[in-house]
């Protein structure tokens, strides 16, 4: 199946700087989804986008649905290790969920 | 939030067997889940689509007769790997989405180690 183009494909950052990643598709979603994955585990929703242009908050997490339905973007502020894992988005349309690539990122104490 | 399970989390097998791994809602109905297939460090590749008391729709590529999918009520769907090889070892990841569930959201299992030998 189709599968959205996210980046950076890793990320290695400082304990307390800013992560920012994006997702981007030539489909427009109904519904953008944000996942991490731990290893040897599944992935846990993260944050949950139904409108274009939304901005949502999780925490430290803010995550943004685009103005244009193709895109979105996830925020972390102020990282701290157990931020570690792979993340992941999907866009959704009726009963069809489409992921990312994943963005696998590294957090140095 | 929604809880999702699987059973087992890990199962070594030899191969030529079949092995079966369940998926269970726990606190919601699940009309559909997904199953997901995931090798190291990449996305997840959905492998069927499977609603309550009908057959699976499979991706294309998935072998149906060698992937069994049953989803015999809202809260368990099972998979069954038939004549494992070792080609088959992997991570197997079920997802759930909710019955009433006006959103669009998918729940995740905690996924199942899968080592053919």
């Amino acid at each position: 199946g189709q599968q959205l183009n996210q980046s950076p494909q890793s990320m290695f950052i400082q304990e307390g700087e800013d992560v920012s990643m994006n997702c981007t598709s030539s489909s427009i979603f109904n519904t953008w989804l944000w996942y991490k994955q731990d290893p040897g585990e599944g992935p846990v929703l993260l944050i949950a986008l139904y409108k274009a242009g939304e901005l949502t908050s999780n925490g430290r997490l803010t995550a943004q649905f685009g103005i244009t339905r193709k895109d979105s973007f996830l925020n972390i502020s102020a990282s701290i290790p157990s931020d570690v894992g792979i993340y992941f988005c999907a866009g959704v349309t009726g009963n069809q969920f489409y992921f990312g690539t994943g963005t696998s990122l590294t957090v140095i104490p | 939030g929604a809880v999702v399970s699987q059973h087992p989390s890990r199962v070594i097998c030899k191969s030529g067997t079949s092995v079966k791994i369940e998926c269970r809602s726990l606190d919601f109905q699940a009309t559909t889940m997904f199953w997901y297939r995931q090798f190291p460090k990449q996305s997840l590749m959905l492998m069927a689509t499977s609603n309550e008391g009908s057959k699976a729709t499979y991706e294309q590529g998935v072998e149906k007769d060698k992937f069994l999918i049953n989803h015999a009520s809202l809260t368990l769907s099972t998979l069954t790997v038939t004549s494992a090889h070792p080609e088959d070892s992997s991570f197997y990841i079920c997802s759930a989405r909710g019955q009433r569930d006006a959103s669009y959201e998918q729940y995740f299992g905690p996924g199942t180690r899968l080592t053919v030998t």
